[in-house]
């Protein structure tokens, strides 16, 4: 069975940083894609970054462009999404997302984790 | 960007009927390498993530039910719900995947009337 467990949510200030994370389990982690999608709370989705099988290629919306990194550990089967100089805006539940295709990164999101809680408040 | 625009923003069906949900891409999501359609339903129910439905345009995904189905080309797209039981209240998403960035539409809340 596919599962993803995001961590690493928190309430934090503005202009401080975050690091969430993803374990995955129940599939060959170093053979997918992934993503990180958001969700404000009450809204709709967001893309906000991607990242190869193999680490080769990750891409970021412009709103996180500059301030997010995403990187993976395939030995450790973990996803990271290292937040830097977060504003409020940033606030929302933020999905690990397996990408559907092999080795693919075109955002088709088969297996979607639970989400990990983003508050930026003062 | 490509844009992903829904509607309508809400409806309310009755069980048993059809419920159809649009949504408009600001350009052709058609990849003409293999002509498909670069794009994806998904289904949220609440407190959920999000459930990946169709992709493809047209494709259902193991276990989704057939009276769930995905139309259209180029830039507009249909998902119908062809006889709406109260398990299928959600907010349904579309979302291409031509191009990055990944864009999806601003969602359809689906209600039992």
């Amino acid at each position: 069975e596919v599962q993803l467990v995001e961590s690493g949510g928190d309430l934090v200030q503005p202009g401080r940083p975050l690091r969430l994370s993803c374990v995955a389990s129940g599939f060959s982690f170093g053979d997918y894609g992934m993503h990180w999608v958001r969700q404000a709370p009450g809204k709709g989705l967001e893309w906000v970054s991607t990242i190869s099988w193999n680490s080769g290629t990750v891409d970021y919306a412009d709103s996180v462009k500059g301030r997010f990194t995403i990187s993976r550990d395939n030995a450790r089967n973990s996803l990271y999404l290292h937040m830097n100089n977060l504003r409020e805006e940033d606030t929302a539940l933020y999905y690990c997302v397996r990408d559907r295709g092999f080795r693919g990164t075109a955002l088709v999101a088969d297996f979607w984790g639970q989400g990990s809680l983003v508050t930026v408040s003062s | 960007d490509i844009v992903m625009t829904q509607s309508p923003d809400s409806l309310a069906v009755s069980l048993g009927e059809r419920a159809t949900i649009n949504c408009k891409s600001s350009q052709s999501v058609l990849d003409s390498s293999n002509s498909k359609n670069n794009l994806t339903w998904y289904q949220q129910k609440p407190g959920q993530p999000p459930k990946l439905l169709i992709h493809w345009a047209t494709t259902r995904e193991s276990g989704v039910p057939d009276r769930f189905s995905g139309s259209g080309s180029g830039t507009d797209f249909t998902l119908t719900i062809s006889s709406l039981q109260a398990e299928d209240v959600a907010i349904y998403y579309c979302q291409q995947y031509y191009s990055s960035p990944w864009t999806f539409g601003q969602g359809t809340k689906v209600e039992i009337k």
